[in-house]
């Protein structure tokens, strides 16, 4: 099973800042199969990334993706007040899928 | 528009059973994989179940394996879980996902609380 490991944590940064989000594999089988959410307190996970660097419909392209092997990231460009919310990864390059731990951005 | 509603989500005594519901709409139903995926208080998310556009293949986490069934009928654009000897621990909020590789279409959830 690959487990996915995420960094930092909590991110705490201020309104037009650059929020980078880190997501590291133990093995290498994800091929780019790699995908963001972004889940708001109370709501459901909602799309971001898939294939590690492609956009969901209708997300800003303040969203980007980046990575391949065991390494990825997230990066917001600049960060809205909305964007306040966990984060989480998700492989499904191999069986069975599995879900980094989040992590929290929080917007001064 | 494409719209998962899930259902049947409630209190349960431990050893109980519950059936969850997720009504679809807005794509080709038949066409596609389906995934549980469930989220624990406070806690991130895991994947519980998945099937086959035809329902000829199901697959399990290790944890629920011989005690939940996942199930589909294509002609009412309807996704099944019969969750059978629930334990404390399945307590979560079940989520119902469009499986494309990544899940891009979720449903609201349904919570499952397992207490007596």
């Amino acid at each position: 099973e690959i487990v996915l490991t995420q960094s930092p944590g909590t991110l705490s940064l201020s309104p037009g800042e650059r929020a980078t989000l880190s997501c590291r594999a133990s093995q290498s089988d994800t091929n780019s199969y790699l995908a963001w959410y972004q889940q708001k307190p109370g709501q459901a996970p909602r799309l971001l990334i898939f294939d590690a660097s492609s956009r969901a419909n209708g997300i800003p392209d303040r969203f980007s993706g980046s990575g391949s092997g065991t390494d990825f990231t997230l990066t917001i460009s600049r960060l809205e007040p909305e964007d306040s919310a966990v984060y989480y990864c998700q492989q499904y390059g191999s069986s069975p899928r599995t879900f980094g731990q989040g992590t929290k951005v929080e917007i001064k | 528009e494409v719209q998962l509603v899930e259902s049947g989500g409630g209190l349960v005594q431990p050893g109980g059973s519950l059936r969850l519901s997720c009504a679809v709409s807005g794509f080709t139903f038949s066409s596609y994989w389906m995934r549980w995926v469930r989220q624990s208080p406070g806690k991130g998310l895991e994947w519980v179940a998945n099937i086959k556009p035809d329902g000829s293949e199901t697959y399990y986490v290790a944890s629920v394996e011989g005690r939940f069934t996942v199930s589909r009928d294509n002609a009412k654009n309807s996704l099944y879980l019969q969750m059978n000897s629930l334990r404390a621990e399945d307590t979560a909020v079940y989520y119902c996902t469009r499986d494309s590789g990544s899940l891009d279409y979720w449903g609201q959830g349904t919570l499952v609380t397992v207490s007596s």
